[in-house]
């Protein structure tokens, strides 16, 4: 049993350029957020999703772009990378509402 | 390497020894809340959770107190072992927010032999 599976694990781009990073569960979990955690902030939602083909911004959006065509996969695209993108991403699921969420392993981003 | 930043609040435990950490939160609408661990290079594992009709949950070895009065979470964890070495964090989910979570900053729990 996979859980939340993110790739890749680290990533290293220049500024300006895209990337997507993936998220996959195997769970079946209708829910999945992004959450990007820096250096003595906690972590912080960029986007979430509450079921295939619904998406909604969360607390620091801007630069990211999601979408959901299936309950399994969750990727988040930069469009523009900048070097305060720099950071870990973290990707979530869980099966309904204030339940607990599961995470993935995390994906190490730096823009240089 | 290391996950989180370098100037968390950090408790020193000796082992054996009971560990409390503890959490503020912001948001008297929240009423879901979480404990997560985090070791170094991994992603946040689920410890406990606790819902704002309880003001006490068990777990094995971990107990969640919860005091909305004055907006506080904590998190007690019996005889604490090598293996708790960890930063926690507390996080926080209004209802009918979309399991969106609000996340404290958190601790560093480093247990001495």
């Amino acid at each position: 049993n996979a859980g939340v599976t993110q790739t890749p694990k680290f990533q290293v781009l220049k500024t300006g350029q895209s990337m997507t990073l993936q998220c996959a569960q195997d769970m079946n979990h209708e829910y999945m957020s992004w959450y990007r955690q820096d250096p003595g902030m906690g972590l912080r939602l960029i986007h979430y999703s509450v079921g295939a083909g619904i998406t909604d911004q969360g607390e620091v959006p801007n630069g990211y772009n999601v979408s959901r065509s299936t309950t399994e996969d969750f990727p988040l695209r930069l469009l523009s990378a900048a070097p305060s993108q720099t950071s870990v991403y973290f990707c979530a699921s869980s099966y309904s509402d204030r339940v607990k969420a599961f995470f993935g392993q995390g994906t190490r981003l730096t823009v240089v | 390497g290391e996950s989180v930043g370098l100037h968390l609040p950090t408790l020193s435990v000796q082992e054996g020894d009971n560990s409390i950490i503890n959490c503020a939160y912001s948001n008297s609408a929240s009423d879901y809340f979480i404990w997560y661990k985090q070791e170094s290079g991994k992603g946040p594992q689920f410890i406990i959770d606790i819902r704002s009709n309880m003001d006490k949950r068990q777990g094995q070895r971990v107990t969640v107190l919860l005091n909305k009065t004055v907006k506080h979470l904590s998190l007690q964890i019996a005889a604490t072992q090598p293996g708790d070495s960890a930063v926690y964090f507390c996080a926080e989910n209004i209802a009918g927010t979309a399991s969106k979570l609000t996340f404290g900053t958190g601790t560093r729990l480093q247990v001495t032999l």
